[in-house]
């Protein structure tokens, strides 16, 4: 079964600090994605990355694929209090389907 | 655009009462469903998908079912509701092939009690 780990859980951190959430595996996916999800509402897509090494950035947000596309990381520049929200990464198994991560949950305070 | 409904958002059920979510997706056709469960503040349990009409497949044994009736519909159901079964569901769709994103519906909260 391949699973994904997230860490940390949980992240509180002031207005403008730097953060890196960390989405682990023994497996190898084929490509991977992180959402960001806010309380009531469904996941919205932030990026995807398939190629190992490969970088992408999103404004703050910088997004790496591992070299043996077992891991992938979220760095945010000076977080904002609109990043506040619970952070998913995916990656897609052998068999086509997604499997999620647990999840980050970031609070950012003003 | 391609734009995909769930409802209802919130539910209160009786435990042994039946259950219906309905989610539909508009401006795609031939797409990928999904049914999941989230706990609070959690990742995603996938329950059920779908590739195509009348075509389920189920994750995890349970109490729920799901059925396609249409090509754009996907519905989750109960005959008996348990309490375990209360949480957050997300109706999703995807593209057949590639290496895109889901598209998740906005969740129904669902409260057996």
């Amino acid at each position: 079964t391949q699973l994904l780990e997230q860490s940390p859980q949980f992240l509180s951190i002031q207005e403008g600090e730097n953060l890196t959430v960390y989405c682990n595996s023994s497996s190898v996916f084929s490509s991977l994605q992180w959402y960001r999800q806010e309380p009531g509402e469904g996941p919205v897509l932030l990026v995807t990355v398939v190629t190992g090494g490969e970088v992408k950035k999103l404004k703050r947000l910088t997004f790496q694929f591992g070299d043996a596309r077992k891991d992938s990381s979220l760095h945010i520049t000076a977080a904002q209090p609109g990043d506040t929200g619970l952070y998913l990464c995916a990656g897609r198994s052998n068999t086509g389907k997604l499997i999620f991560g647990q999840g980050t949950t970031l609070q950012v305070k003003p | 655009s391609q734009t995909i409904h769930q409802w209802p958002a919130t539910l209160v059920q009786p435990v042994g009462s039946p259950l219906s979510l309905e989610c539909t997706v508009e401006g795609t056709s031939n797409p990928n469903l999904y049914w999941y469960r989230q706990a609070a503040g959690r990742g995603l349990q996938l329950l059920f998908y779908s590739v195509g009409i009348g075509q389920i497949s189920s994750e995890v044994p349970q109490n729920l079912s799901a059925s396609r009736p249409q090509d754009r519909q996907f519905i989750l159901s109960s005959k008996k509701l348990l309490l375990s079964d209360s949480g957050f569901y997300l109706c999703a769709w995807s593209v057949v092939a590639g290496d895109y994103g889901y598209t998740f519906g906005s969740g129904t909260r669902l409260t057996v009690v």
